[in-house]
């Protein structure tokens, strides 16, 4: 079946300090992937996705590249702020008739100033 | 403005008393899907409409029905509530067809006592 596979959280951080949260995937066929963040008492919010191989995903800081040799999806970003402190997931989106998303457990980022 | 609202963003309900969750959309996207999300883990699918059609995921349990009668709204029914209930639900819709995203709203949490 289709899967996501995230590091475990908490990742805590300086402000300004390089965040890498690692993700990879299984699945059958073609997926799109998705960076979704949630911040406390929140729904999920968009941050950036990449529809095919070699694609790569940006948004207010965030990188990541869609690579399906090592099937990963690693998120960075060079320079993170307290306000960056949140839940990232990982997702993947794949047709079954209409496409159904799956997701990683989440990597929860703190940031200390 | 909001996409997606999810009404009411907190519920307490008392054991084994029905509950109904409501979400509506102003996006026009076919699909709409319900999610369960426990602390500290990936949201997990519980079903989705593709227009009027229904899909339940197979681990979904009898206690939880759904209802969507036009394409703005969907309900999620809790027949008789456990302890083990106690999450946080989100509703997202996404277009029917292509790599799109799902746009999610902000949640109910819902406690039971």
């Amino acid at each position: 079946g289709n899967s996501v596979t995230q590091m475990e959280g908490p990742v805590t951080l300086s402000e300004e300090a390089f965040l890498t949260i690692n993700c990879t995937y299984t699945a059958t066929g073609y997926p799109s992937l998705f960076w979704y963040v949630q911040y406390p008492g929140e729904g999920l919010q968009l941050l950036l996705k990449a529809t095919k191989a070699d694609d790569k995903g940006s948004n207010k800081g965030f990188e990541a590249t869609y690579r399906k040799e090592t099937t990963s999806f690693h998120l960075e970003k060079g320079s993170v702020q307290v306000s960056d402190s949140a839940v990232y997931f990982c997702a993947l989106f794949i047709s079954r008739g209409s496409y159904i998303p799956t997701f990683g457990r989440g990597t929860s980022l703190i940031v200390h100033p | 403005d909001a996409m997606v609202i999810q009404n009411p963003r907190y519920q307490v309900t008392q054991f084994g008393k029905p509950v109904t969750l409501s979400c509506s959309q102003t996006l026009n996207h076919n699909v709409m899907y319900w999610y369960q999300q426990k602390s500290s883990q990936a949201p997990k699918l519980l079903f989705h409409y593709y227009d009027k059609d229904f899909n339940n995921e197979a681990d979904t349990p009898d206690n939880f029905q759904s209802r969507r009668p036009n394409t703005s709204f969907c309900f999620l029914d809790i027949r008789s509530p456990g302890l083990g209930d106690a999450a946080m639900y989100l509703c997202a819709t996404s277009r029917e067809a292509g790599n799109t995203e799902a746009f999610f709203g902000q949640g109910t949490r819902l406690t039971v006592v």
